[in-house]
């Protein structure tokens, strides 16, 4: 089975870092994914990580380490628009079930 | 290039009525799922396939029933409408799991309500 934890929310200033934390538990890791959902919409896929180390796309850097079952999402230049959910789904290697965490909210104010 | 389809994107239904949710894809991914969201609780699974004529059952499949007789449909069946399922259910898709970065692309959802 797979345990995946993460804080339920929090607040950031328009043009800061924010940095969201992912903790799992699996009997077989095959990839963790990170997900963006606004209210009322889909998740929209951000990053994936399958080895240890940093995963950097503009904005949005990921990181992974599985010997810690640990993962965080680094959001720089924090916009508006970048207050949404965010979700960390981790890949089952057995069965390839894809579990979700509950989510992380992010709020930027101005 | 639609990508993952649900219709409808909102239903209420009566306890103990039937329905059929439908989820069509257009990306010839293998893998397609059924998620259901609630507040609180985050995305559950309910079924997956990775192939036509396969079907296996997530986290939470009681209620619920599926059938993959084509690679692009994967329709979620409620047998029995129970005010426990009023949720948002979000159709997924992807290709085989296993293959580099094969994230789950996301249906728009559908607001079901029982009453």
């Amino acid at each position: 089975g797979q345990n995946i934890d993460q804080p339920t929310e929090m607040t950031a200033t328009e043009g800061a870092i924010v940095q969201i934390n992912c903790t799992y538990q699996t009997s077989g890791f095959n990839g963790l994914f990170w997900y963006q959902q606004h209210a009322g919409e889909a998740p929209t896929f951000l990053s994936y990580n399958v080895l240890d180390g940093l995963e950097e796309k503009g904005r949005f850097s990921s990181f992974l380490s599985r010997s810690k079952g640990y993962s965080y999402l680094l959001l720089k230049e924090l916009q508006m628009k970048d207050s949404a959910s965010y979700l960390c789904a981790v890949r089952d290697e057995g069965n390839n079930r894809l579990a979700f965490g509950k989510g992380n909210q992010v709020v930027v104010i101005p | 290039n639609a990508g993952v389809t649900q219709t409808p994107k909102f239903q209420v239904l009566k306890t103990g009525q039937s329905m059929t949710l439908q989820c069509a894809q257009d990306m010839n991914h293998e893998y397609m799922s059924w998620y259901r969201q609630d507040p609180g609780m985050g995305l559950r699974l309910i079924h997956y396939s990775v192939g036509a004529g396969i079907t296996d059952q997530g986290e939470v499949p009681n209620g619920y029933n599926v059938s993959r007789s084509t690679t692009e449909d994967f329709p979620l069946r409620l047998l029995s409408a129970a005010p426990s399922q009023t949720s948002v259910y979000f159709c997924a898709s992807s290709y085989m799991p296993g293959t580099v970065n094969s994230p789950l692309h996301f249906g728009n959802g559908t607001r079901l309500t029982v009453t």
